[in-house]
């Protein structure tokens, strides 16, 4: 059991380009959830997957955050045309359906929008 | 709709005193409830949390929290806190599969 991983760890980017993160859970785990966490705040809910399906999506996901977990393994999460708002850390955690109560969290995605 | 509210955004606190930092929900039906620590620069890790049972619930590193249903709180304690106890602490809730909703955080502060 490695853990949660992310990939980047910090991703530096100007306005209006397109950035792309990485999220591998917990193997087996079927849960996968994304998570935003502005500076002083707590994270917030983005989206989460069961499996390869996109179960629920926070309305803070506008239309430029896309996300994707393809063989229900691991899962990107893209942002297009970013804007200085988007800096934030980006979290991931997993879970499995015997324990739907505990989160495993990754170490997360710090991006900072220039 | 569900909340979560931490009352003390920054906790100072000498070495070896007691600590308690607050939380409080608000919510129509049943909920999970947990604590969090984030040390800088990293994920979260699981402190404690309530399912059900027993409303004094033990976790790592020494920490224990009390669930009270009347007041709809959650409080945190620990007896005695060390220097490398000093990392942001959040309550959150959730029910059973669902996404979390988190506190804005509580910044515990040790100093010698």
């Amino acid at each position: 059991d490695t853990g949660v991983s992310q990939d980047p760890r910090h991703k530096i980017t100007k306005r209006g380009q397109n950035v792309t993160f990485r999220c591998d859970p917990i193997s087996e785990h079927n849960r996968l959830y994304w998570y935003r966490q502005t500076l002083g705040q707590g994270p917030e809910f983005l989206t989460y997957f069961q499996n390869e399906a996109q179960l629920e999506k926070s309305r803070l996901l506008s239309d430029r955050f896309s996300a994707e977990r393809p063989k229900g393994s691991f899962s990107t999460l893209e942002i297009q045309r970013t804007e200085q708002g988007d800096s934030a850390m980006y979290l991931c955690a997993s879970n499995e359906r015997e324990s739907y109560n505990e989160q495993f969290f990754g170490p997360g995605t710090r991006l900072t929008v220039l | 709709a569900q909340s979560v509210t931490q009352l003390d955004s920054q906790v100072p606190v000498f070495e070896e005193a007691p600590v308690e930092l607050r939380c409080n929900y608000s919510s129509s039906v049943s909920v999970y409830l947990f604590w969090y620590v984030q040390y800088p620069n990293q994920g979260l890790q699981l402190l404690l949390k309530y399912l059900s049972g027993s409303t004094l619930v033990k976790g790592i590193n020494g920490f224990e929290a009390e669930f009270n249903k009347s007041q709809t709180s959650f409080h945190l304690r620990k007896p005695s806190v060390h220097i490398s106890d000093t990392a942001e602490y959040f309550c959150a809730l959730n029910q059973a599969g669902t996404a979390l909703i988190f506190g804005k955080g509580t910044t515990l502060s040790v100093s010698s």
